[in-house]
């Protein structure tokens, strides 16, 4: 097991509304980076956070926001919430801007209504 | 647990067989590639890596061979376990834009 934890576990939220998943990096790791999971599918690369500031970001539209605290531990918000936001959000902690391996946590199972 | 793989192509291996799994890339850019085992319920779990500039790598029960020229990536695992039982990921990370794509994931189904 890794040492990246994410809460809550499961969230039911209804279309229009707006949700914050966090993750808490395992110790040592800088860089957080976020993903989407729709079932049957590999995840999604979403944004990255390195040093508390948004360090690249894949095809996502802006209501899908970010961030990263002191500690390393982060947030993703969601606004605006759509019926294809459903999936599974995994974060994933490493050291360095990116090239180090990325340890990802138990994931965070949205769905939307 | 979570289900990830419901509609994944699937490899059926027998217990103490070798598995390969194959995955082809499309961004020649790549700087390195990864392959991950992700289990129900469970986030994707890092296996093993192979640099750019290299085409074979060995860690433990498993190979990775890169192939640039038809872009093509497999791993290949010693004795399959029924732990091995898993959807694996192979993922591509490009350092210019900071960005680590994964593919579509094969399911990996040990028979004792």
């Amino acid at each position: 097991e890794t040492g990246v934890t994410q809460s809550p576990t499961h969230l039911i939220k209804t279309r229009g509304q707006q949700v914050t998943l966090r993750c808490s990096s395992q110790s040592g790791h800088n860089t957080v980076s976020w993903y989407q999971q729709a079932l049957g599918q590999g995840p999604q690369f979403i944004f990255q956070y390195y040093r508390e500031e948004e360090n690249g970001r894949g095809n996502f539209p802006p209501r899908f926001s970010g961030l990263q605290f002191p500690n390393y531990s982060s947030e993703l918000n969601v606004n605006a919430l759509e019926l294809d936001d459903s999936a599974l959000y995994l974060c994933a902690s490493g050291r360095g801007g990116g090239t180090d391996t990325q340890y990802f946590g138990p994931g965070t199972r949205l769905t939307v209504l | 647990g979570e289900s990830v793989g419901l509609h994944l192509p699937t490899l059926s291996v027998q217990e103490g067989d070798n598995s390969i799994i194959n995955c082809a890339y499309s961004n020649s850019a790549s700087d390195y590639f990864i392959w991950y085992k992700q289990e129900s319920g469970k986030g994707p779990q890092f296996i093993i890596d192979i640099r750019s500039n290299m085409d074979k790598r060995q860690g433990q029960r498993v190979t990775v061979l890169l192939n640039k020229t038809v872009k093509h990536l497999s791993l290949q695992i010693a004795a399959t376990q029924p732990g091995d039982s898993a959807v694996y990921f192979c993922a591509e990370y490009e350092a210019a834009g900071n960005k680590l794509t994964f593919g579509g994931g094969t399911r990996v189904l040990v028979k004792p």
